[in-house]
């Protein structure tokens, strides 16, 4: 696997409380990805990275954001979680915009 | 934006049998097609991927087929074993060098029967 981290693994937390999301990567790669997977939607691209401090978003970006300040991490914050965002999150990365992605071992997160 | 649909949502195949997952995209600009597997409480890990510069990949067991006119690529799998039990997920983005915005599929649930 590549070199990719993810934490928490898991975490439980309340609605209407801030949550943040880490992805730490050790191979010096250029983007950086984040999905949610749900069942019967597959993965759906959130936000996305490709350089530090450069972002953009995804499909379902509404309620997260993110930030890159160095290469190696990229975080993203739910700023008030919802029901509605509890779901697997997983991290990707790439070395280069057209090189393929490789996913980070997901963080699974409960909003009650 | 892209749409993408995948076919069927569960697959039962007997051991040593082909499997064919099929999926279909809607963006005539997507020219990347990448196919992951993902075992039950793993990551998506990648299995083979097409550029539509070609028209067919093989790796070993498996292999992908496009039609880009049909707007419609699939995985096929041949002499199927217990370990390719998993979920499937197809895939499909433009590379424009500006980031890679990939679509997924909502997934076959593939059982290699014994």
């Amino acid at each position: 696997d590549a070199g990719i981290t993810q934490s928490p693994r898991h975490k439980v937390t309340e609605t209407g409380t801030p949550v943040t999301l880490r992805c730490h990567q050790t191979e010096n790669h250029r983007y950086m990805y984040w999905y949610r997977q749900d069942p019967g939607h597959g993965l759906r691209l959130i936000h996305y990275s490709y350089g530090v401090k450069d972002t953009d978003k995804g499909e379902v970006s509404d309620g997260y954001s993110v930030s890159r300040s160095k290469t190696e991490d990229f975080l993203l914050t739910l700023e008030s979680a919802t029901s509605s965002q509890t779901s697997v999150y997983f991290c990707a990365i790439s070395e280069s915009a057209n090189n393929e992605q490789f996913f980070g071992p997901g963080t699974r997160l409960t909003v009650l | 934006g892209e749409n993408v649909e995948q076919h069927p949502s569960t697959l039962s195949v007997q051991e040593g049998d082909s499997a064919v997952i099929k999926c279909t995209y809607s963006d005539s600009a997507s020219n990347y097609f990448p196919w992951y597997k993902q075992e039950l409480g793993k990551r998506p890990q990648l299995i083979i991927d097409i550029r539509s510069n070609v028209g067919e990949k093989k790796d070993q067991r498996i292999a992908v087929t496009l039609n880009k006119t049909a707007k419609h690529f699939s995985l096929h799998i041949t002499e199927t074993q217990p370990e390719d039990s998993a979920v499937y997920f197809c895939a499909a983005s433009e590379l424009t060098g500006g980031g890679n915005k990939l679509t997924f599929g909502t997934g076959t649930q593939l059982k290699v029967e014994l």
